[in-house]
């Protein structure tokens, strides 16, 4: 059974800092997602990666795929408090389920 | 604009009775899914469905029935044999971006249940 793990849960970070949040999962995908959540709203997607290797920006985010590794990264530049959320990862098992990870819910504090 | 519609916002039930959670998307994707998320916590599957008149169990079907009648609409009963049903429920869709890769999730405002 495919399990995704996250880390840190918590993250409480200074504006203008650096951060990054591990996604890690324990069978072979190679399709990664990951998904922003604001407080009692639904999830929008961020970020689509489908190979090894494979690197995303959006503005102070940057999020990134190893497969081999069976870890992918979602990188924080310079954080602002608009993007305090809870942040998920997600894995295509192959088998038409997404399994996500626990999220992590991020505060920038100015 | 294309998206996905859940009714209502906020459900309020007393224990004992069953639920119609109200799902319709009108972005022509084949799949749909039903999510339970719980106060800080990730989100688990309940059903899922990939094409009319079919759906499959998720990790946490029990006390919960599903039915895909139309492509636009994936309605979820939650049941009085559902133990703890106070939850926060997202319903999801997809499409494939090839031959095997599907898009990101599309996800509707969600459901917020109280059961008491």
């Amino acid at each position: 059974e495919l399990k995704v793990e996250q880390n840190p849960l918590f993250l409480s970070m200074q504006e203008g800092k650096n951060y990054t949040i591990y996604c890690n999962y324990s069978t072979t995908s190679d399709r990664l997602y990951w998904y922003r959540q604001d407080p009692g709203k639904s999830l929008e997607s961020l970020f689509v990666l489908l190979s090894n290797g494979a690197v995303k920006q959006e503005g102070r985010l940057m999020a990134s795929l190893d497969t081999k590794a069976r870890l992918s990264t979602l990188h924080i530049t310079a954080a602002v408090h608009d993007l305090s959320a809870t942040y998920f990862c997600a894995v295509d098992d192959n088998n038409n389920d997404m399994r996500f990870g626990a999220g992590t819910r991020l505060t920038v504090k100015p | 604009d294309g998206g996905i519609t859940q009714s209502p916002k906020y459900l309020f039930r007393k224990e004992g009775q069953n639920v119609t959670l109200s799902c319709e998307q009108n972005l022509n994707h084949d799949a749909m899914y039903w999510y339970r998320q719980d106060p800080g916590q990730g989100l688990r599957l309940i059903y899922y469905s990939q094409i009319v008149n079919d759906f499959q169990k998720g990790d946490i079907a029990e006390g919960y029935s599903v039915s895909r009648e139309k492509k636009e609409s994936f309605p979820l009963t939650v049941t009085s044999a559902q133990k703890n049903p106070t939850a926060f429920y997202l319903c999801a869709s997809s499409t494939r971006l090839g031959t095997a890769v599907r898009s990101p999730l599309h996800f509707g405002n969600g459901t917020r249940l109280t059961v008491t």
